[in-house]
């Protein structure tokens, strides 16, 4: 089936290093993405979307950029900050007419730890 | 911002009992929900689809009797864990898709712990 992937599981960065976490997906219907931080124990946190007429998106310290060409979305965080520290997921919705509009599809995660 | 809250935030039960998870959306109204399980360093995966008023979507694999839900009002939704086990211990996640926005915001989760 069709899935969201990262290219890297692990970043280490160190603190007031930009980061950038990459996302590649394989659903051509998917017109929707998001990215969401979770922290160990707790539910993921919405940190910025977009949709797929857009290419980029901007953020407080965050950019989201969308490459449909390629099916690559990547995420950018700016001075990256010891509580950046967690697993970020990127995810993908269908638009409508699509099979599984409105469910969420979640990439594998990639474990960014950020070194003060 | 959008809060997504869950009741309790960890349990942990015999094998054979019966848990029941709330989900609710505190501050918009949330005409679909979501239930999701994640086991350890791994992603979240889709369990099934909660929609106000009409009976929940399952996705594939997952056991509809297993898994009641109940989505009551536009801010509840509720899982029950029937009969559990041990291989049901896992963090459970609810997310209210904000009717307006579309955007999902996820409760905090739970941890179900079974012996």
């Amino acid at each position: 089936g069709e899935s969201v992937g990262l290219h890297l599981p692990t970043l280490s960065v160190q603190e007031g290093d930009n980061s950038i976490i990459n996302c590649a997906y394989s659903n051509s219907a998917s017109d929707y993405f998001i990215w969401y931080k979770q922290e160990s124990g707790k539910g993921p946190q919405f940190i910025i979307d977009i949709r797929s007429n857009m290419d980029k998106r901007q953020g407080q310290r965050v950019t989201v950029l969308l490459n449909k060409t390629v099916k690559h979305l990547s995420l950018q965080i700016a001075a990256t900050q010891p509580g950046d520290s967690a697993v970020y997921f990127c995810a993908e919705k269908e638009g409508t007419g699509g099979t599984s509009y409105g469910k969420l599809t979640f990439g594998q995660g990639t474990i960014l730890t950020v070194h003060p | 911002g959008a809060v997504v809250s869950q009741h309790p935030s960890w349990v942990i039960c015999k094998s054979g009992t019966s848990v029941k998870i709330e989900c609710r959306s505190l501050d918009f109204q949330a005409t679909t929900m979501f239930w999701y399980r994640q086991f350890p360093k791994q992603s979240l995966m889709l369990m099934a689809t909660s929609n106000e008023g009409s009976k929940a979507t399952y996705e594939q694999g997952v056991e509809k009797d297993k898994f009641l839900i109940n989505h009551a009002s536009l801010t509840l939704s509720t899982l029950t864990v029937t009969s559990a086990h041990p291989e049901d211990s896992s963090f459970y996640i609810c997310s209210a898709e904000d009717s307006f926005t579309d955007t999902q915001y996820f409760g905090p989760g739970t941890r179900l712990t079974v012996l």
